[in-house]
């Protein structure tokens, strides 16, 4: 099976501007998270969507928002974009609730001028 | 909510050697403890993952112990080589939020010749 994608994997922005990155979970893996790793704050846990519903939610502020589609894939948008928000946003895919095995992909490494 | 301490922050280790790395987490109702490994550049990739109904579980050069009195987990890495050099993250999540793991803050190992 192909592993998790996402796209685009580098963005460059600047303060106050939106993006919109993409996951696309391995096939048949339901549960979609999102991650956020610094080299200040490491990897903090955003949101997990199954079955395009949020499940799960991290502690960041609501400028950070996702949705999952019927397929199973992902996104996630960051609106006002913040110098802080720089960083490589991973996202992870696991197939079903009770099976805890997440996947990550390459990650979309954003930096923000 | 969860706090995941990881230790040490770097570690070196001679071709060969056993190299142990060490977590900690606070909250009483995790239950399931992944390890993941990520390389410069790369995606981190789970090496090794434990649940709480367990002790200890190997696999070839790699074994994790769990003691859930002492909320601790270790990480053990015999016969290490070169391609063993990575950055060692170790993570916590609950039932019913195994999606949300809370990780450390990761080990630098570097394995020399």
């Amino acid at each position: 099976k192909a592993g998790v994608t996402q796209t685009p994997r580098y963005l460059i922005k600047t303060r106050g501007q939106q993006v919109t990155l993409s996951c696309s979970p391995i096939s048949g893996h339901r549960s979609v998270s999102w991650y956020q790793q610094t080299p200040g704050q490491g990897l903090q846990f955003l949101f997990e969507y199954f079955s395009e519903t949020q499940r799960n939610k991290g502690n960041f502020p609501g400028r950070f928002s996702g949705r999952q589609f019927s397929n199973s894939r992902s996104e996630m948008n960051v609106s006002t974009l913040e110098l802080g928000d720089s960083a490589l946003y991973l996202c992870a895919s696991r197939p079903i609730t009770g099976v805890e095995t997440q996947y990550f992909g390459p990650g979309t490494r954003l930096l923000v001028l | 909510g969860e706090n995941v301490e990881q230790h040490p922050s770097t570690l070196s280790v001679q071709e060969g050697d056993s190299a142990v790395i060490k977590c900690t987490y606070s909250d009483s109702a995790s239950n399931y403890f992944p390890w993941y490994k990520q390389e410069l550049g790369k995606r981190p990739q789970l090496i090794i993952d434990i649940r709480s109904n367990v002790g200890e579980k190997k696999d070839q050069r790699i074994a994790v112990t769990l003691n859930k009195t002492a909320k601790h987990f270790s990480l053990h890495i015999t016969e290490t080589q070169p391609e063993d050099s990575a950055v060692y993250f170790c993570a916590a999540s609950k039932a019913g939020t195994a999606s949300k793991l809370t990780f450390g803050t990761g080990t630098r190992l570097q394995v020399t010749l």
